[in-house]
């Protein structure tokens, strides 16, 4: 059963760049053709799709964060990652990464998450 | 889409059944998910595809519906149950609801 673990810094600065990657274990990334997702969650807005990617390295965001938000996938160390620049109090969440097969099943695109990470702004 | 997610909390006792509802804002044929979520715990899928349980999933929980709205029902309520439910579109881009908290009355 493939599972996920996130990392990276718990605290970021405001206006500066917020960097999470995200471990796949138990399974090959590229064991077959899946979607490698983002998501957070506020107390103010809930849960928020923030991007995904695919084996094949296409993405796509939010459009509400597009132009500050970048996926990559790193194959050889069954990684893939999030970077989120210019950051405001408003990205203080946690973040958790997901991953579902493709062709996803309707409804199932996050069929695999991650325990989640907390990631607080400060000014 | 939005999805409008109803109702935001719930109180219930164990034995009861209960229905959360989504209402989305356009027609979404039957590309939703909904989720259970335990606090400090991540979502876990219960059901996609509108009504297919995923596997190891409990046959208390049942979803239904078409178009624009959606249902989840939990039959024979049990301790484990109590959390807060999301549901998912996935038709056009992704959108969450808003939250069920389903409590102990």
């Amino acid at each position: 059963q493939m599972q996920l673990q996130e990392s990276g810094p718990g605290l970021v600065k405001s206006s500066e760049t917020l960097s999470l990657t995200c471990a796949v274990s138990g399974d090959s990334i590229n064991s077959g053709y899946f979607y490698w997702s983002w998501i957070r969650q506020s107390a103010g807005k809930g849960l928020e799709y923030v991007g995904r990617i695919d084996n094949s390295g296409n993405v796509n965001y939010n459009p509400s964060l597009r132009g500050r938000v970048t996926i990559s996938l790193d194959t050889s160390m069954n990684q893939f990652s999030l970077r989120l620049t210019s950051t405001t109090a408003a990205d203080t969440a946690t973040y958790y990464c997901a991953t579902g097969k493709i062709p996803a099943s309707p409804g199932r695109t996050f069929d695999i998450w991650g325990q989640g990470t907390l990631v607080t702004v400060s000014s | 889409i939005q999805m409008t997610q109803s109702p935001s909390s719930l109180s219930a006792s164990v034995g009861d059944s209960v229905t959360i509802t989504c209402r989305a804002s356009q027609a979404i044929g039957i590309d939703v998910g909904w989720f259970q979520q335990k606090p400090g715990k991540a979502p876990k899928l219960l059901i996609y595809e509108v009504s297919t349980l995923k596997s190891g999933v409990s046959s208390r929980f049942s979803g239904r519906g078409s178009g624009t709205e959606f249902t989840l029902t939990i039959s024979s309520l049990q301790p484990e149950d109590f959390a807060t439910y999301y549901c998912l579109q996935d038709y056009n881009d992704y959108t969450f609801g808003q939250g069920t908290k389903l409590e102990i009355k």
